[in-house]
């Protein structure tokens, strides 16, 4: 299967500040067809999941431009310029490029 | 407005079974694959499951290949997750979710929490 691993675990900001996730799989997540199938989502606390990003740097309908998804292969990174109050929460890193999809572990975004 | 809400949750002793139900609205459900993704209480999320928008094709993790059967019913806009044999280790929240292709996860449910024990 693949792993997906998010660093760091947990990050402390200060509101205004940038923050970055890094998300690092074991296999290139690029599938046969040219697409890469990495998503970003941000789950607030006592809510669901929401979805940031898709195929790596995508921004879905609505999300902020100050969220900025990068990367290929096997190493991806998602930055937040100027963190606002409403984007504390656990964001995951997902692949949907190989059988079985897994999730990252995920990376607690907290107040400093 | 799209809406996706779960039931059938609740305490189930081990080896026994429970069916979960997302009711879907606001879009054109076989127009879409749908999933399930599950979160033990204070750990991350795991995807168990995903079936195509015709209910032909369905995908598992491996550890709920042959207890865990998902399906769907098209002309109720319905999804189900149907889990036998229940292990304590399956204890969690399941959300519903709407799958663009292999794109994304773009709805998902409230979820329905799944607690098996004695």
């Amino acid at each position: 299967d693949v792993v997906l691993t998010q660093t760091p675990v947990s990050l402390s900001v200060t509101l205004g500040d940038q923050a970055s996730i890094s998300c690092r799989s074991s296999q290139s997540l690029e599938y046969s067809d040219g697409y890469t199938y990495l998503e970003w989502y941000l789950q607030k606390p006592g809510q669901s999941p929401q979805l940031l990003i898709y195929e790596v740097s995508n921004r879905f309908s609505g999300v902020p431009d100050r969220f900025i998804g990068s990367g290929s292969g096997t190493d991806f990174t998602l930055k937040i310029s100027r963190v606002e109050p409403e984007d504390l929460g656990v964001y995951y890193c997902f692949q949907a490029t190989h059988d079985p999809w897994t999730f990252g572990g995920g990376t607690k975004l907290e107040l400093k | 407005e799209v809406q996706l809400v779960e039931s059938g949750g609740g305490l189930v002793q081990p080896g026994r079974s429970m069916k979960l139900s997302c009711a879907a609205s606001g879009f054109t459900f076989n127009n879409y694959d749908m999933a399930w993704v599950c979160q033990a209480p204070k750990k991350g999320l795991e995807w168990v499951a995903t079936i195509s928008y015709d209910g032909s094709s369905t995908y598992y993790r491996d550890s709920v290949k042959g207890r865990f059967t998902i399906s769907r019913d098209n002309a109720k806009s319905t999804l189900y997750l149907q889990m036998d044999s229940l292990r304590s280790e399956d204890t969690a929240t399941y959300y519903c979710a709407r799958r663009r292709a292999r794109d994304y996860f773009d709805y998902w449910g409230q979820g329905v929490m799944v607690t098996v024990s004695s």
